[in-house]
């Protein structure tokens, strides 16, 4: 069965360097997410993507973030200049249409 | 108003038992999907039903079913006959279809409930 995959599964960063998650869809789906859990919480909608443009963001998703679709299978979070309240566990997810979002296994983001 | 609400802190049940996990929604919106995910201690998040609030009849999946009782906004999951794999958090989740968004608006979760299996 076609997975969401996410790399890397552990990233370890300082606390103000740049990160970037990568995501590979599911190849036939066309709505892309991305979501954080921070530990022992919810989990929060972060963005919401879609024909190559941003459809929704919430207030989680200030200016240090940005995603991107940069060619036809991956699709990237970027953290510019991380936080120590950034660790969390992102996940990324998609659906081709009114359908169940399926995830990616996560990605576990540690800021030291 | 929290828009899906889990309140069970952690539920236990006997293997081969069946179980009913909570969910209660909010909201304004006629046109609306009920989903729960099983999340492991491993930390993924795996899709186990799907309810769309113009269902006439519940969902199941295997052993899954959805109580979905759309006067009162539950939509809470019966798991029968429990196994020891079952033991995760659970998470409710709902998708609010008539915004402009439509296909691609988000998911909001509950806080989740714990399940423990006891052999």
């Amino acid at each position: 069965e076609p997975e969401v995959t996410q790399t890397p599964s552990h990233q370890v960063t300082q606390m103000g360097q740049e990160v970037i998650l990568r995501c590979v869809p599911i190849s036939n789906h066309l709505y892309f997410y991305w979501y954080r859990q921070i530990l022992g919480q919810k989990v929060e909608f972060l963005v919401s993507f879609y024909n190559n443009e941003i459809s929704e963001k919430s207030e989680i998703f200030d200016d240090q973030f940005s995603v991107e679709r940069p060619d036809g299978s991956n699709f990237t979070l970027k953290i510019r200049s991380t936080k120590l309240e950034d660790s969390a566990m992102y996940f990324c997810a998609s659906t081709p249409g009114f359908q169940p979002q399926h995830f990616g296994d996560g990605t576990r983001l540690s800021i030291l | 108003a929290q828009k899906i609400t889990q309140t069970q802190p952690g539920m236990f049940v006997q293997e081969k038992e069946a179980v009913t996990l909570d969910c209660t929604y909010d909201t304004s919106d006629p046109s609306y999907g009920l989903f729960w995910y099983k999340q492991p201690s491993s930390g993924e998040m795996i899709f186990l039903i799907y309810q769309g609030s113009y269902d006439q009849q519940n969902a199941t999946e295997g052993r899954y079913s959805l109580n979905f009782q759309k006067a009162r906004k539950s939509a809470n999951l019966v798991i029968s006959a429990s196994q020891l794999g079952d033991s995760a958090m659970y998470f409710c989740a709902m998708r609010e279809d008539s915004r402009s968004t439509g296909a691609n608006s988000k998911l909001t979760f509950g806080k989740g409930i714990t399940l423990s299996v006891r052999p």
